[in-house]
């Protein structure tokens, strides 16, 4: 069964910082890998999707790798500012008993202070 | 983008009643529908699948004559809590997608259930 791992569960770093955060996950045949944001109370907002023949995306700031075989995956983000406060939730796209599903980890909760 | 809608977003019950929640993809035809649940400060937990004209396939652990869902058509998925109880007060959310592999699932706003 596909189990998805975020770490670290919280972050605080002050504006500018780079930071990075971390994904792993069991199963390594995987459609897919997205990160999600999710501010609190609300729903998704999909960043980046990374196919499972890619090793990384870039949008903006934002720039998520791929290593499929080690089941790892990282999002950094450059020149951190408050309003990337938010949740960021990794999930995989994996086979399971209905045809494939989306399998999240728990998040990462980042507080960007000004 | 696609656009996902879900209907309500927020909604209060008295325990005992059964709710209601729509999932609906706006511009496009969505194949498969899914529906997830999140409580406070957890991740996402997917509960069931849903195929058009077809039956839902349940997680493990999810109760499938509680949490009946209905995929009737390419644009529009139900989800019924029925006989709500307050542990059912989460945060419900669906996604769509076109396909049957790795494409991309598009998530509605999310419906908050609180039941007294």
């Amino acid at each position: 069964k596909q189990e998805v791992t975020q770490i670290p569960a919280a972050l605080s770093v002050p504006e500018g910082e780079n930071l990075v955060l971390n994904c792993s996950f069991t199963d390594s045949a995987i459609y897919n890998l997205q990160w999600f944001r999710q501010d609190p109370g609300k729903g998704l907002t999909s960043l980046l999707l990374i196919q499972s023949s890619q090793r990384e995306q870039t949008s903006g700031r934002l720039n998520a790798s791929l290593d499929k075989s080690s089941g790892r995956s990282t999002l950094y983000i450059a020149a951190s500012q408050p309003g990337d406060s938010a949740t960021y939730l990794c999930a995989v796209t994996s086979a399971n008993q209905a045809g494939t599903a989306l399998i999240f980890g728990k998040g990462t909760t980042l507080s960007v202070s000004s | 983008g696609a656009v996902v809608s879900q209907h309500p977003s927020w909604v209060i019950c008295k325990s005992g009643t059964s709710v209601k929640i729509e999932c609906r993809s706006l511009d496009f035809q969505a194949t498969t529908m899914f529906w997830y649940r999140q409580f406070p400060k957890q991740s996402l937990m997917l509960m069931a699948t849903s195929n058009e004209g077809s039956k839902a396939t349940y997680e493990q652990g999810v109760e499938k004559d509680k949490f009946l869902i209905n995929h009737a058509s390419l644009t529009l998925s139900t989800l019924t809590v029925t006989s709500a109880h307050p542990e059912d007060s989460s945060f419900y959310i669906c996604s769509a997608r076109f396909g049957s592999g790795g494409e991309t699932q598009y998530f509605g706003p999310g419906t908050r259930l609180l039941v007294l």
